[in-house]
């Protein structure tokens, strides 16, 4: 069974550019969540998405933003790039949103801004 | 607000016995989850406790204390490859999870 495949795995981009990530969540999976991971913050959750909804929103701007698509494949984009938003961009998947199901995390997208 | 607190680093030589404590506050809690993040790498799942008591995954056993909002990660017979970052985390509603700091663990010869 595939896990969580994110693309693209490394990439670099300018301060003022856009960005669109992607995640393919493990198949049967609905829920669909990113985190950003930075030296300085740690780990820290974006937003969550549940059957094309989003559900769960963190303390990010607006500059940050996602969907789900019906195959509960997701995309997260950022505009707008400054130099902090470089950081190791993680998806996370799961079949349901019950207590006591787990929560699978993809490679992630490793982002640089210069 | 949700945090977790977690030691920074914990240094133990090969075939020890590591335990990494994790204690946190939050609202809506759900469970508490350990995941084990190598250089580079991303979060790998190792345990997830829902209810309190002990949780046995091969030499890696988790546990939870509800009552003292309090877990711990115990690593056994540690190898080489045990080397990485600890996280706990706390599940909420909607699959958020809220994570500690890490704990980086150093394994010895």
């Amino acid at each position: 069974k595939a896990g969580v495949t994110q693309t693209p795995r490394y990439l670099i981009k300018t301060r003022g550019q856009q960005v669109t990530l992607s995640c393919s969540p493990i198949s049967g999976h609905r829920s669909v969540s990113w985190y950003q991971q930075t030296p300085g913050q740690g780990l820290q959750f974006l937003f969550e998405y549940f059957s094309e909804t989003q559900r769960n929103k963190g303390n990010f701007p607006g500059r940050f933003s996602g969907r789900q698509f019906s195959n509960s494949r997701s995309e997260m984009n950022v505009s707008t790039l400054e130099l902090g938003d470089s950081a190791l961009y993680l998806c996370a998947s799961s079949t349901d949103r019950g207590p006591g199901n787990t929560i699978y995390f993809g490679e992630g997208s490793w982002l640089t801004v210069v | 607000g949700q945090s977790l607190e977690q030691p920074s680093e914990v240094t133990a030589v090969e075939g020890a016995i590591v335990q990494i404590n994790c204690t946190y506050q939050t609202s809506g809690f759900y469970g508490l989850s350990w995941y084990q993040q190598h250089d580079g790498g991303a979060p790998t799942f190792l345990s997830y406790n829902a209810l309190d008591g002990l949780e046995e995954t091969g030499r890696f056993s988790s546990f939870l204390s509800r009552s003292d909002s309090y877990g711990y990660l115990l690593l056994q017979e540690l190898q080489m490859k045990d080397s990485a970052s600890y996280f706990c985390a706390a599940k909420a509603a909607g699959n958020k999870l809220t994570f500690g700091g890490g704990t980086r663990v150093l394994v010895k010869p």
